[in-house]
Order: structure tokens, then C-alpha cells, then sequence
């Protein structure tokens, strides 16, 4: 069974900018969340999507947002991007009535 | 604001020494996962314990939740130079599957 991926691994971006971030979950997985990682602050959840809605919603601003299609695909959109947000972003599938979440190897985002 | 405490932040160690890293809270989980993560890559599960007093192994590795549910503990036993990377502990407060709660992290260097 093949894992989570995400694309793209690595991106580079400058101020202002906005990106898009995808996500695929393990087949059958309908739950994928998104969480933030850097040094500072360790992993941060994002938000989690269930059958296209999203079920919940960490503590980060509005430019942060994702949507997810109805194959369970997931993309998160950074708008209006800042220094700050320069992180890895992991994105995690989980199967229904499933504890476990799986992540995916993260895309390394460089915001300059 | 639930809050998990990991410690220690970092170790060091020779090859064939055992250690202890430590994971607690003020709160209740439903259930905590242990994981291995590696530079650049996405957090890998190793365990994932729900009942009160449980332990499991998984080789040289040794998981125990406590009684309470609120503290967790992960031993490895003569660590190894492929031990060597960040450990996390992830908790679920019973809220939303898709929304776990980590640790900052066990950097561990194994050296030979």
C-alpha cells in the first residue's frame, strides 16, 4: 500500500507571494490533517479534513487555509507569505474510526 | 491549552548505553503515539498505547502508559548508532482524531 505523498518536496518563495501545498492519503484514508513544524515551535496542527469538510482548526491565521477533494486529495494555500511561515509542512492520512495517523515525508517551504 | 511535556530536550549517548525519554501532561489522553522522525522526513509511527498501564516492545524499545493516562514513557535498551534521530510524543485529548497535540521533541544522537 503506498504511503502518504506530498508534492512538491521543496519550494522556495519571497514575501507577499502566496503557495499551494497537495496532499494523497493512503487509499481508503478519508481523514487528512496538516500540521507545521519548525525549530521553534515543534509540530502545530492546521486543520483536519474529513470528506471534503473541514472538521477542525488550529490556532493560525486566516492566510492559512486548505480544501480537500472528493478522491480525499488534500492541498493547503499559504496567501500573502511571511518569513515566518518558512517551515515544514507535514500533512497525515488516518482511516476512519482510526486512531493512527501516517504523515507524509513533508514539503520544506523557504519563504525569503 | 493542553500541553505536553517531553524531556530530555537533548541526549547524547555512546552506542550500548540505555536511556528514557519522558512524556507527560496536566491532562487526560485517550490515546498517545510515540514517533521517530529524521531530518527532512515526515514523523515515522512506532507505537501507539490507549489503555491505562500498558507496555509495549517493539525490539529494544519499551513503551509504558501510565496508569493515569497522562504520562508516557519510551526505553530503549543499548541504544544503537541508527536510534539517532527526533522523538516525538503525540497526544489525543478524545477530541478529534485528526488533531493530535506533540511534544517539542527528544533530539537523540547516538554515537559509536
Amino acid at each position: 500500500k503506498a504511503g502518504v505523498t506530498q508534492t512538491p518536496r521543496y519550494l522556495i518563495k519571497t514575501r507577499g507571494q502566496q503557495v499551494t501545498l497537495s496532499c494523497s492519503p493512503i487509499s481508503g484514508h478519508r481523514s487528512v490533517s496538516w500540521y507545521q513544524q519548525t525549530p521553534g515551535q515543534g509540530l502545530q496542527f492546521l486543520f483536519e479534513y474529513f470528506s471534503e469538510t473541514q472538521r477542525n482548526k488550529g490556532n493560525f491565521p486566516g492566510r492559512f487555509s486548505g480544501r480537500q477533494f472528493s478522491n480525499s486529495r488534500s492541498e493547503m494555500n499559504v496567501s500573502t507569505l511571511e518569513l515566518g511561515d518558512s517551515a515544514l509542512y507535514l500533512c497525515a492520512s488516518r482511516g476512519t474510526a482510526e486512531e493512527t495517523q501516517y504523515f507524509g515525508p513533508g514539503t520544506r517551504l523557504l519563504v525569503l | 491549552t493542553q500541553l505536553l511535556e517531553q524531556s530530555p530536550q537533548f541526549l547524547s549517548i555512546q552506542e550500548g548505553e540505555n536511556l528514557t525519554v519522558y512524556c507527560n501532561s496536566s491532562s487526560v489522553f485517550s490515546s498517545l503515539q510515540w514517533y521517530r522522525q529524521e531530518p527532512g522526513e515526515g514523523p515515522v509511527l512506532l507505537v501507539t498505547v490507549v489503555t491505562g498501564g500498558e507496555v509495549k516492545k517493539l525490539k529494544r524499545l519499551t513503551f509504558q502508559f501510565g496508569d493515569a493516562r497522562k504520562d508516557s514513557s519510551l526505553h530503549i535498551t543499548a541504544a544503537q548508532t541508527g536510534d539517532t534521530g527526533l522523538y516525538l510524543c503525540a497526544g489525543n485529548y478524545g477530541g478529534s482524531q485528526g488533531n493530535l497535540i506533540f511534544g517539542k521533541g527528544t533530539k537523540l544522537s547516538v554515537k559509536p
